[in-house]
């Protein structure tokens, strides 16, 4: 069965920077597009980012456009998400997900990994 | 650009049904959409994608007591028979390329 896996969360203080793993299996991963979400504490979904199957495009958020970079490894089927001056705003749970489609919806998710932007 | 809206909060009794809807705004009412249901402290899980036209295609392993349909700009997701594992939040999300859009969520008690 699909399994997504993230990592790398952590209290990070800000302007630091933090790097996310997301370790897929039970699919072709080469085959998918794949995404990020958050949830910041107590509030809703937001997407922020995602990438082709390929590695060749990737698309962001206006909140995280500059300063977060996705990216992906399909030998290794894993997704990662670069996160650079980070803010308090950024503290959230960050889910990666499989795109069911190219660009949507998200048709598996994983169980998230917290990040905490704090001093 | 989409937005999906969505009422706070709703809530059925045990063994009843619920509609909840996600209304597109201007302009976009011909976009699908999918829903998703967030149980208390775990990952959303992913339940269908609703096309304009009322047509679905549920998620692996979502049970037949949930439905989609569309209408107009709205777009409705149908909980029969309700039980306590579908209380949560319930949201909507619609996509294109290069963006990606949620709706705020609707939290559903069942009493």
């Amino acid at each position: 069965q699909v399994q997504l896996v993230e990592s790398g969360g952590d209290l990070v203080q800000p302007g630091g920077s933090l790097r996310l793993s997301c370790s897929a299996s039970g699919f072709a991963f080469t085959d998918y597009y794949m995404t990020w979400i958050r949830q910041a504490p107590g509030k809703g979904l937001e997407w922020i980012s995602y990438i082709t199957s390929s590695g060749a495009s990737t698309y962001y958020a206006d909140s995280v456009k500059g300063r977060f970079t996705i990216s992906r490894d399909n030998a290794k089927k894993s997704l990662y998400l670069q996160m650079n001056s980070l803010t308090v705003d950024d503290t959230a749970v960050y889910y990666c997900a499989r795109n069911g489609g190219n660009s949507g919806p998200q048709d598996h998710w994983g169980q998230g990994t917290l990040v905490t932007v704090s001093s | 650009q989409p937005v999906l809206t969505q009422s706070p909060s709703a809530s059925a009794s045990l063994g009843a049904s619920v509609k909840l809807t996600c209304t597109l705004n201007s302009g976009h009412s011909g976009y699908e959409i999918a829903w998703l249901h967030q149980q208390p402290e775990k990952g959303p899980r992913y339940l269908m994608r609703l096309h304009n036209d009322g047509s679905y295609k549920k998620g692996d392993g979502i049970p037949d007591r949930f439905s989609g349909s569309s209408s107009g700009a709205e777009r409705h997701l149908t909980i029969s028979s309700l039980q306590s594992e579908d209380e949560g939040d319930y949201y909507c999300q619609t996509w294109g390329t290069g963006i990606g859009v949620f709706g705020g969520g609707t939290k559903l008690t069942v009493l």
